[in-house]
């Protein structure tokens, strides 16, 4: 079954430091994973998106690592900043048309001054 | 949210009434999807549109209805609304299907109560 679990659900942290979420997916056949974000009361807004064939990218303060060979991706958050405070999805896309995105549950980020 | 609106917002409505939600995208993208959002569960697909009067379902469109008559409009149906489906309801747009690495645009949001 097609899956994506992310850790942890959530995380506190203070602002001006460094974070990393983690992503582990049993999507096949992969096509691309996608990291959101989701301020509350708001849509997911979009971060990265990473093919099979990239594992890095970047984003200003968001980088985001894939690694195919073992299905799993972080999400690192450089310099936090109290507007970081947000949920995390990670998202990964199969080889198919129409419903091929699988999301997780996400993880939630809490940047406290 | 790249021109996309969802209406109404917010909705509070009672068990077994009709209730139609409306996602509105200025984008001209090919696909449109409705996915609802609960407390400990992933964004969950309802049903998506590949192009005008071409829709299919999703994970979760037991109870839910979808028309799409111009591009630019993507309907979600309730037929006979149930507590079950109180939830946070996304509209998204793309320009190509989510196996291909396009952006797929999220709307604000409607939060449905059924009471």
């Amino acid at each position: 079954k097609n899956q994506v679990e992310q850790s942890p659900q959530s995380l506190i942290i203070l602002e001006g430091k460094n974070c990393t979420l983690q992503c582990n997916y049993t999507v096949s056949p992969f096509s691309n994973l996608r990291w959101y974000k989701q301020d509350t009361g708001r849509g997911p807004v979009s971060l990265t998106i990473m093919t099979f064939s990239e594992n890095t990218k970047s984003n200003g303060r968001y980088t985001a690592t894939l690694d195919a060979d073992t299905k799993q991706s972080s999400l690192h958050i450089t310099a936090s900043q109290l507007s970081d405070s947000a949920s995390y999805i990670c998202v990964v896309s199969a080889q198919q048309a129409g419903t091929a995105l699988i999301f997780g549950k996400g993880t939630t980020l809490s940047v406290s001054s | 949210d790249a021109g996309i609106t969802q209406s109404p917002r917010h909705k509070v409505t009672e068990t077994g009434t009709p209730v139609t939600l409306r996602c509105h995208q200025t984008e001209n993208h090919r696909y449109m999807y409705w996915y609802r959002q609960d407390p400990g569960h992933g964004l969950r697909l309802i049903h998506y549109s590949y192009g005008v009067k071409d829709t299919d379902k999703g994970e979760v469109s037991d109870g839910y209805s979808v028309s799409r008559s111009k591009t630019e409009d993507f309907l979600l149906t309730l037929e006979s609304a149930t507590s079950s489906q109180t939830s946070v309801y996304f509209c998204a747009i793309s320009e190509s299907s989510g196996g291909e690495a396009y952006e797929q645009y999220f709307g604000p949001g409607t939060r449905l109560t059924v009471t």
